[in-house]
């Protein structure tokens, strides 16, 4: 029974760099989303998608960042170029469908030297 | 502008000490009031869901509760694995059911 499932649990890039960071969701769930953490603050939404569509992206920077959830595989959140304020954990969450409660990974915590 | 506020930030109980936490929402129209639970390290974990005023739900050790401008997180006779920070999340009816989060209150239960 795996819940939501995130890799790798912690990746360091240097500046300059691509991030790329795999979600697979629940088995059964084709709503994923996105979430940025930063210490001591709450989570901030970035991007919602299902099967090979962008939902909403209102909570993701236009540049360098992009995501994609293709029919078959996991989800991916890619930074290009990464800048040291990217350093974050970065969450997805998985649905059975619109308005349900969506179930989180452990994160994936981004570090740049 | 949609916005969840929770309070207390942090709080400090002995082991069997209840209280309650609050989380204090403005959003246009309630869809949805959702509670998690996270661990040090950890993604955070589901709890529960309120949908109307009125509405509670209970698991365990812990109460949730619903008012057409804020929700309690009930905890009676709380243990030290009870220590975690509580989420609270609203989904709003004009939104595209994108959840708007509260910073959450740290719990911490002493033995």
């Amino acid at each position: 029974n795996a819940g939501v499932m995130q890799n790798p649990r912690h990746l360091v890039r240097r500046r300059g760099q691509e991030a790329r960071l795999r979600c697979s969701p629940v088995k059964g769930h084709s709503h994923v989303y996105w979430y940025r953490q930063l210490p001591e603050e709450g989570l901030k939404f970035m991007v919602y998608l299902q099967k090979e569509n962008i939902i909403d992206e209102s909570g993701m920077p236009k540049e360098r960042f992009s995501a994609e959830f293709p029919k078959e595989g996991p989800s991916i959140l890619r930074i290009q170029q990464v800048v040291r304020g990217d350093s974050a954990a970065y969450f997805c969450a998985s649905s059975q469908g619109r308005g349900q409660p969506q179930h989180f990974g452990d994160g994936t915590r981004l570090s740049i030297l | 502008e949609d916005q969840v506020t929770q309070s207390p930030e942090a709080l400090r109980l002995q082991e069997g000490e209840s209280s309650s936490l609050n989380c204090s929402y403005t959003v246009s129209g309630l869809r949805g009031l959702f509670w998690y639970r996270q661990d040090p390290g950890k993604g955070p974990e589901f709890l529960f869901t309120l949908y109307s005023a009125g509405e509670e739900k209970e698991k365990e050790r812990l109460k949730a509760t619903l008012t057409k401008k804020e929700s309690f997180l009930h905890i009676t006779a709380p243990k030290p694995e009870d220590s975690a920070t509580y989420l609270c999340a609203v989904q709003a009816e004009d939104s595209n059911y994108q959840l708007i989060w509260g910073a959450g209150t740290k719990l911490i239960i002493k033995p």
